[in-house]
Protein backbone atom coordinates (compact mmCIF):
# COMPACT_ATOMS: atom_id res chain seq x y z
CA UNK A 1 0.00 0.00 0.00
CA UNK A 2 0.85 3.63 -1.16
CA UNK A 3 -0.80 4.56 1.79
CA UNK A 4 -1.98 8.67 1.79
CA UNK A 5 0.09 10.46 -1.70
CA UNK A 6 -0.14 14.29 -2.19
CA UNK A 7 1.03 15.87 -5.10
CA UNK A 8 2.67 18.41 -5.87
CA UNK A 9 5.13 18.43 -3.24
CA UNK A 10 6.38 21.90 -4.11
CA UNK A 11 4.26 24.92 -5.71
CA UNK A 12 4.68 28.53 -6.27
CA UNK A 13 1.48 30.47 -7.06
CA UNK A 14 1.43 34.04 -8.16
CA UNK A 15 -1.79 35.82 -6.67
CA UNK A 16 -5.20 35.24 -8.36
CA UNK A 17 -4.15 32.04 -9.72
CA UNK A 18 -6.30 28.96 -9.20
CA UNK A 19 -4.51 25.11 -8.33
CA UNK A 20 -5.49 22.05 -6.97
CA UNK A 21 -3.29 19.58 -4.31
CA UNK A 22 -4.07 16.21 -4.85
CA UNK A 23 -4.35 13.60 -2.21
CA UNK A 24 -5.11 10.00 -2.37
CA UNK A 25 -5.45 6.73 -0.66
CA UNK A 26 -5.26 3.19 -1.04
CA UNK A 27 -6.39 1.92 1.98
CA UNK A 28 -10.58 2.16 1.66
CA UNK A 29 -10.63 4.83 4.02
CA UNK A 30 -13.86 6.37 4.58
CA UNK A 31 -13.00 9.78 6.32
CA UNK A 32 -10.23 11.84 5.00
CA UNK A 33 -9.82 15.37 5.57
CA UNK A 34 -7.57 18.61 4.76
CA UNK A 35 -5.22 20.40 7.21
CA UNK A 36 -2.88 23.67 6.53
CA UNK A 37 0.07 23.82 9.17
CA UNK A 38 1.44 27.44 9.85
CA UNK A 39 4.17 28.02 12.47
CA UNK A 40 2.86 28.40 15.65
CA UNK A 41 -0.66 27.41 14.99
CA UNK A 42 -0.66 23.75 14.74
CA UNK A 43 -2.66 21.69 11.81
CA UNK A 44 -6.28 23.76 11.45
CA UNK A 45 -9.10 21.65 9.59
CA UNK A 46 -10.10 23.17 6.22
CA UNK A 47 -12.69 20.98 4.91
CA UNK A 48 -13.55 17.04 5.77
CA UNK A 49 -15.70 14.25 4.12
CA UNK A 50 -17.31 11.38 6.11
CA UNK A 51 -17.38 9.32 2.93
CA UNK A 52 -18.04 9.38 -1.18
CA UNK A 53 -20.12 12.80 -1.69
CA UNK A 54 -20.31 13.90 1.73
CA UNK A 55 -17.82 17.05 2.75
CA UNK A 56 -18.03 19.51 5.24
CA UNK A 57 -16.43 22.60 6.21
CA UNK A 58 -13.67 22.70 8.88
CA UNK A 59 -11.94 25.74 11.33
CA UNK A 60 -10.73 27.49 7.99
CA UNK A 61 -12.40 26.64 4.89
CA UNK A 62 -12.50 30.06 2.84
CA UNK A 63 -10.69 30.33 -0.11
CA UNK A 64 -11.10 26.17 -0.63
CA UNK A 65 -13.12 24.28 -2.40
CA UNK A 66 -13.06 20.03 -1.91
CA UNK A 67 -14.78 17.13 -3.66
CA UNK A 68 -15.06 13.56 -3.01
CA UNK A 69 -16.43 12.15 -6.06
CA UNK A 70 -14.71 8.66 -5.13
CA UNK A 71 -13.44 6.86 -1.87
CA UNK A 72 -9.46 7.30 -3.20
CA UNK A 73 -9.32 11.27 -4.16
CA UNK A 74 -10.00 14.37 -2.23
CA UNK A 75 -8.78 16.94 -3.70
CA UNK A 76 -8.43 20.27 -2.51
CA UNK A 77 -9.02 23.62 -4.82
CA UNK A 78 -7.78 27.25 -4.19
CA UNK A 79 -9.93 29.20 -6.30
CA UNK A 80 -8.07 32.32 -6.29
CA UNK A 81 -5.04 32.15 -4.67
CA UNK A 82 -3.74 34.47 -2.29
CA UNK A 83 -0.35 35.15 -0.19
CA UNK A 84 -2.53 34.37 3.41
CA UNK A 85 -2.73 30.75 1.82
CA UNK A 86 1.32 30.18 1.86
CA UNK A 87 1.42 27.23 4.13
CA UNK A 88 2.26 23.23 4.23
CA UNK A 89 -1.16 21.40 3.35
CA UNK A 90 -1.56 17.99 4.84
CA UNK A 91 -4.26 15.13 4.00
CA UNK A 92 -5.25 12.35 5.87
CA UNK A 93 -7.83 9.63 6.17
CA UNK A 94 -8.69 6.91 8.30
CA UNK A 95 -11.58 4.15 9.23
CA UNK A 96 -14.34 5.85 9.87
CA UNK A 97 -14.80 8.38 12.30
CA UNK A 98 -17.12 9.32 15.12
CA UNK A 99 -18.05 9.33 18.61
CA UNK A 100 -17.50 6.46 19.39
CA UNK A 101 -15.22 4.83 16.59
CA UNK A 102 -11.96 6.77 16.17
CA UNK A 103 -9.08 5.31 14.53
CA UNK A 104 -5.45 6.31 13.39
CA UNK A 105 -5.69 9.06 11.10
CA UNK A 106 -2.82 8.58 8.30
CA UNK A 107 -1.13 11.61 7.08
CA UNK A 108 0.42 12.63 3.57
CA UNK A 109 3.72 13.79 3.45
CA UNK A 110 2.50 17.39 2.97
CA UNK A 111 2.39 19.98 -0.20
CA UNK A 112 4.60 23.42 0.94
CA UNK A 113 2.48 26.04 -1.16
CA UNK A 114 3.57 29.69 -1.64
CA UNK A 115 1.73 32.28 -3.02
CA UNK A 116 3.55 35.65 -3.98
CA UNK B 1 -7.42 25.81 17.66
CA UNK B 2 -9.02 27.29 20.93
CA UNK B 3 -11.02 24.49 21.47
CA UNK B 4 -7.99 22.34 22.60
CA UNK B 5 -4.98 24.20 24.26
CA UNK B 6 -1.34 22.64 24.60
CA UNK B 7 0.95 23.82 27.01
CA UNK B 8 4.00 24.85 26.88
CA UNK B 9 4.29 26.47 23.72
CA UNK B 10 7.59 25.53 23.75
CA UNK B 11 10.32 23.26 25.95
CA UNK B 12 14.24 23.53 26.15
CA UNK B 13 15.42 20.29 28.57
CA UNK B 14 18.49 19.22 28.69
CA UNK B 15 19.37 15.60 27.64
CA UNK B 16 17.84 13.10 29.95
CA UNK B 17 15.65 14.95 32.04
CA UNK B 18 11.68 13.65 32.18
CA UNK B 19 9.09 16.36 30.88
CA UNK B 20 5.56 16.82 30.67
CA UNK B 21 3.16 18.04 27.91
CA UNK B 22 -0.52 19.17 28.16
CA UNK B 23 -3.32 18.80 26.17
CA UNK B 24 -6.38 20.50 27.57
CA UNK B 25 -10.05 21.27 26.78
CA UNK B 26 -13.41 23.02 28.55
CA UNK B 27 -15.20 20.11 26.26
CA UNK B 28 -14.90 16.54 26.80
CA UNK B 29 -12.51 15.00 24.19
CA UNK B 30 -13.24 12.02 22.17
CA UNK B 31 -10.29 9.77 20.48
CA UNK B 32 -7.20 11.84 21.47
CA UNK B 33 -4.35 11.67 19.22
CA UNK B 34 -0.62 12.39 20.16
CA UNK B 35 1.49 12.78 16.85
CA UNK B 36 4.96 14.13 16.68
CA UNK B 37 6.63 15.94 13.50
CA UNK B 38 10.12 16.45 13.26
CA UNK B 39 10.92 20.17 11.64
CA UNK B 40 9.94 20.21 7.74
CA UNK B 41 8.58 16.36 8.04
CA UNK B 42 5.63 14.76 8.15
CA UNK B 43 3.69 13.14 11.24
CA UNK B 44 4.17 10.40 13.20
CA UNK B 45 1.19 8.86 14.96
CA UNK B 46 2.32 8.17 18.44
CA UNK B 47 -0.96 7.16 20.62
CA UNK B 48 -4.45 7.32 20.68
CA UNK B 49 -6.26 7.43 23.66
CA UNK B 50 -10.44 6.83 23.88
CA UNK B 51 -11.12 5.98 27.38
CA UNK B 52 -11.27 8.23 30.92
CA UNK B 53 -8.26 7.10 32.57
CA UNK B 54 -6.48 5.37 29.68
CA UNK B 55 -2.92 5.54 29.83
CA UNK B 56 -0.63 4.07 26.90
CA UNK B 57 3.05 3.79 26.79
CA UNK B 58 5.80 3.26 23.59
CA UNK B 59 9.35 3.55 24.66
CA UNK B 60 10.09 6.02 26.97
CA UNK B 61 6.72 8.18 26.06
CA UNK B 62 3.73 7.78 28.14
CA UNK B 63 0.33 9.50 27.50
CA UNK B 64 -2.93 9.71 29.83
CA UNK B 65 -6.48 10.72 28.98
CA UNK B 66 -7.65 11.79 32.45
CA UNK B 67 -10.72 10.32 34.11
CA UNK B 68 -12.83 13.45 32.92
CA UNK B 69 -11.81 13.62 29.57
CA UNK B 70 -11.07 16.81 29.59
CA UNK B 71 -7.51 16.88 29.08
CA UNK B 72 -4.29 14.80 28.25
CA UNK B 73 -0.39 14.42 29.07
CA UNK B 74 2.20 13.01 27.36
CA UNK B 75 5.31 12.14 29.26
CA UNK B 76 8.82 11.62 28.19
CA UNK B 77 11.07 9.61 30.18
CA UNK B 78 15.29 10.42 30.28
CA UNK B 79 14.98 12.94 26.94
CA UNK B 80 16.94 12.77 24.01
CA UNK B 81 17.94 14.59 21.11
CA UNK B 82 15.87 12.39 18.71
CA UNK B 83 12.55 13.31 20.83
CA UNK B 84 13.30 16.85 19.36
CA UNK B 85 10.41 17.90 17.63
CA UNK B 86 6.73 19.34 17.44
CA UNK B 87 3.84 17.63 19.57
CA UNK B 88 0.45 17.49 18.04
CA UNK B 89 -2.34 16.65 20.23
CA UNK B 90 -5.88 16.09 18.50
CA UNK B 91 -9.33 15.34 19.45
CA UNK B 92 -13.20 14.89 18.30
CA UNK B 93 -15.20 16.90 20.46
CA UNK B 94 -18.85 16.50 21.67
CA UNK B 95 -22.19 14.74 21.51
CA UNK B 96 -23.03 13.81 18.08
CA UNK B 97 -19.62 14.20 16.62
CA UNK B 98 -19.19 12.60 13.28
CA UNK B 99 -16.01 13.34 11.21
CA UNK B 100 -14.17 17.33 13.09
CA UNK B 101 -10.59 16.27 14.39
CA UNK B 102 -9.28 19.52 15.89
CA UNK B 103 -5.40 19.89 16.93
CA UNK B 104 -3.71 22.16 19.27
CA UNK B 105 -1.36 24.56 18.38
CA UNK B 106 1.84 22.34 18.82
CA UNK B 107 4.64 21.71 21.43
CA UNK B 108 8.19 22.46 20.31
CA UNK B 109 10.26 20.76 21.81
CA UNK B 110 14.46 20.98 21.98
CA UNK B 111 16.60 18.58 24.01
CA UNK B 112 20.35 20.02 24.49
CA UNK B 113 22.77 17.11 24.87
Amino acid sequence: NAGVTQTPKFQVLKTGQSMTLQCAQDMNHEYMSWYRQDPGMGLRLIHYSVGAGITDQGEVPNGYNVSRSTTEDFPLRLLSAAPSQTSVYFCASSQTLGRSSYNEQFFGPGTRLTVL
Amino acid sequence: SQELEQSPQSLIVQEGKNLTINCTSSKTLYGLYWYKQKYGEGLIFLMMLQKGGEEKSHEKITAKLDEKKQQSSLHITASQPSHAGIYLCGAGFGSGNTGKLIFGQGTTLQVKP
